[in-house]
C-alpha cells in the first residue's frame, strides 16, 4: 500500500517561498510508472493542480503558477518537494501530495497523502 | 483554464440513486477520455473512486459508475448508503499546456 506524508511548515509569510516535502513508503519515486504532483485546496474551496515530477526531474506546472513553482525531486530519500515562491494569503491552503498520473496515460491521481495546511499570514 | 461546473449540491433517500454532472469543454472533457473522480469526506484527502471515464479502482463498490456524453461527465451513485454523504470532484486531463482542471465540487447528501 503506497503512502504519502507532506512535511514542512504550516506558517509562512507573504511575499515568501512555501517549501513541502513529501515523503513516500509502500512505493519508489524511481519506479518509472507514474508522476507525482502537488495539489491545493483553499479552505472551503475546491481543488487545484499544481504541478507535477517524473523520478528524472522532469517536470510540468499548472501555467497560472509556472513561474513561481519549482518542484524536485531525492530518489535515495524516496521523496520529492514543492518550493512556491511569493506567496500571498489567498494561498493559505491544505497542500496534498498524491502519486500520479501514470507515465504511459494522462489519468488520475490514484494515492494522496493526508494534506497540511499551510498559513500565508504575517 | 475555468475549472469543470458541478451542480453545488445534490440529495437522495438512502437506496436512491444520485447523478453528478461534470461539464468542460472540447479542450478537456470533450477531447479525452481521462476524466477521473473524487470523493472526499470532511477535513480527509480526496479518495480516487472513477478513472478513464468510468472505470473502478480495486475497492469501490460497483454503486459507484461514470460516463461521459461530449462534453459533459457524470458520475452516478446508486443504492445510495449514508456514508456515500460527502464532496464530489471530478477532474479532466486538459492537454499539454493546461494538464489538469477540476470542478467546483458537488456536496451529496443522504437525506
Amino acid at each position: 500500500q503506497v503512502q504519502l506524508q507532506e512535511s514542512g511548515p504550516g506558517l509562512v509569510k507573504p511575499s515568501e517561498t512555501l517549501s513541502l516535502t513529501c515523503t513516500v513508503s509502500g512505493g519508489s519515486v524511481s519506479s518509472g510508472s507514474y508522476y507525482w504532483s502537488w495539489i491545493r485546496q483553499p479552505p472551503g474551496k475546491g481543488l487545484e493542480w499544481i504541478g507535477y515530477i517524473y523520478y528524472s526531474g522532469s517536470t510540468n506546472y499548472n501555467p497560472s503558477l509556472k513561474s513561481r513553482v519549482t518542484i524536485s525531486v531525492d530518489t535515495s530519500k524516496n521523496q520529492f518537494s514543492l518550493k512556491l515562491s511569493s506567496v500571498t494569503a489567498a494561498e493559505t491552503a491544505v497542500y496534498y501530495c498524491a502519486r500520479g498520473p501514470e507515465a504511459v496515460t494522462r489519468g488520475h491521481f490514484d494515492y494522496w497523502g493526508q494534506g497540511t495546511l499551510v498559513t500565508v499570514s504575517s | 483554464q475555468s475549472a469543470l461546473t458541478q451542480p453545488r449540491s445534490v440529495s437522495g433517500s438512502p437506496g436512491q440513486s444520485v447523478t453528478i454532472s461534470c461539464t468542460g469543454t472540447s479542450f478537456d472533457v470533450g477531447d479525452y477520455n481521462y476524466v477521473s473522480w473524487y470523493q472526499q469526506h470532511p477535513g480527509k484527502a480526496p479518495k480516487l473512486m472513477i478513472y478513464d471515464v468510468s472505470k473502478r479502482p480495486s475497492g469501490v463498490p460497483d454503486r459507484f459508475s461514470g460516463s461521459k456524453s461530449g462534453n459533459t461527465a457524470s458520475l452516478t451513485i446508486s443504492g445510495l448508503q449514508a456514508e456515500d454523504e460527502a464532496d464530489y470532484y471530478c477532474c479532466s486531463y486538459a492537454g499539454s499546456y493546461t494538464f489538469y482542471v477540476f470542478g467546483t465540487g458537488t456536496k451529496v447528501t443522504v437525506l
